[in-house]
């Protein structure tokens, strides 16, 4: 069936480092693929989508291209704050199905 | 705008005692709507799903059941709470294929 891997972490970084989240998918047909993040004590909101191969999608510095050739969508950031310390989900999405696959989320802590 | 409300936001019960989580949703009309656990340390568990008034999926075999008595409001349940309820209960809406809207989230401690 259809799925979501994606690195579970933790991740420690540095202020200001590069942040990479790999997210790959086995899917049939086209899905849309989806980053959420989950800040602590909270639900989740979503970061940022993409619908279809080579879109990219972006919000708040964060990045992440739908590479259907290797089924992916890795998650970036070129400098990370203090404050995008928090969990991040990867997930994908079917007009074929009600429901949502989420990956098991990456838990991710930036130190000052 | 859209709008999901749940609670209560935290709730600590007695193993053995029910359980009643609910969920309203303003602002979208005949959401898909949807029942998450998440443990400590862990991932996304989907319970249970809805596409309408009394049509309820269940994914997980458990002590939980779930209702839909209205467009926008869904209700989690338990008769007798056991140990392993214990968690973070998100409800989220959506259409297929699109962005899910997640509550602020129930956590609930078991003891």
């Amino acid at each position: 069936g259809d799925s979501v891997t994606q690195m579970e972490g933790p991740v420690t970084l540095s202020e200001e480092a590069f942040l990479t989240i790999n997210c790959t998918y086995t899917a049939t047909g086209y899905p849309s693929l989806f980053w959420y993040v989950q800040y602590p004590g909270e639900g989740l909101q979503l970061l940022l989508k993409a619908t279809k191969a080579d879109d990219k999608g972006s919000n708040k510095g964060f990045e992440a291209t739908y590479r259907k050739e290797t089924t992916s969508f890795h998650l970036e950031k070129g400098s990370v704050q203090v404050s995008d310390s928090a969990v991040y989900f990867c997930a994908l999405a079917k007009t074929s199905y009600d429901k949502v696959i989420f990956g098991p989320g990456t838990s991710l802590s930036v130190i000052p | 705008s859209q709008t999901i409300h749940q609670w209560p936001a935290t709730l600590v019960q007695p193993v053995g005692s029910p359980l009643s989580l609910e969920c309203t949703v303003e602002g979208t009309s005949n959401p898909n709507l949807y029942w998450y656990r998440q443990a400590a340390g862990r991932g996304l568990q989907l319970l249970f799903y809805s596409v309408g008034i009394g049509q309820i999926s269940s994914e997980v075999p458990q002590n939980l059941s779930a209702s839909r008595p209205q467009d926008r409001q869904f209700i989690l349940s338990s008769k007798k709470l056991l140990l392993s309820d214990s968690g973070f209960y998100l409800c989220a809406w959506g259409v297929v294929q699109e962005t899910q809207y997640f509550g602020p989230g129930t956590r609930l401690l078991v003891l």
